[in-house]
């Protein structure tokens, strides 16, 4: 089965930059989707198709990949961005869709 | 426009269960419908899907899962279910519902989860 790999947490300052990177196998063939989740509420897709981000969601975030690794950028960021995130792909073989394992961002 | 998980609860181990999904928005029929389960304290697992109208409204499942869970739908009134059987201690976790419409797009939908908790 195909499997995403996100590190487990990522710490950044008010007013910085992180980026949460998503590791796998030619992932640069497929499209990847994002999604930010606050305790006890349901996941919100925050960028769909690698890049593209849903009405609503700010401009502070944005998504690239390269052959094996795709990478959500946060830029300027707040307090209010403190979640869990979670990449995610279609894979034709094996099981479909698959989420990585989550990636904490802490904002210090 | 919104999704709306029910039928969870407290379940014995090798008990069965039927979560709903009920939709509020147009054109239900056309989206895939996926469930979406989390441990307590675990990251997202993907449970199955089925697909709209215009894709047969045939389903898939994860493997781990297949042969104890099934996914059906009734356009008519706008819901989807989740059948869960032979239930096991590991099943326990919320329940999520989302919609999709093309493979591009992302579940661009979620419900607010149903808690399903296995134990004896």
């Amino acid at each position: 089965s195909y499997v995403l790999t996100q590190p487990p947490s990522v710490s950044v300052s008010p007013g910085m930059t992180a980026m949460i990177t998503c590791a796998g196998d030619n992932i640069d063939s497929k499209g990847v989707h994002w999604y930010q989740q606050k305790p006890g509420q349901a996941p919100l897709l925050v960028i769909y198709d690698e890049s593209d981000r849903p009405s609503g969601i700010p401009e502070r975030f944005s998504g690239s990949k390269s052959r094996n690794t795709a990478a959500l950028t946060i830029s300027r960021v707040e307090a209010g961005d403190e979640a869990d995130y979670y990449c995610q792909v279609w894979h034709r073989k094996g099981d479909p869709w698959v989420f990585g394992g989550g990636t904490k961002l802490n904002v210090l | 426009e919104q999704l709306v998980e029910s039928g969870g609860g407290l379940v014995q181990p090798g008990r069965s269960l039927r979560l709903s999904c009920t939709a509020s928005m147009l054109d239900f029929a056309d989206y895939a419908i996926s469930w979406v389960r989390q441990a307590p304290g675990k990251g997202l697992e993907w449970v199955g899907f089925i697909r709209g109208r215009n894709f047969g409204r045939t389903s898939e499942y994860a493997a781990s899962l297949k042969g104890r869970i099934s996914i059906s739908r009734d356009d008519s009134q706008s819901v989807a279910y989740l059948q869960m059987n032979a239930l096991e201690i590991e099943d326990t976790g919320v329940y999520f519902c989302a919609r999709w419409l093309r493979l591009g797009g992302g579940f661009d939908m979620w419900g607010q989860g149903t808690m399903v908790a296995v134990s004896s």
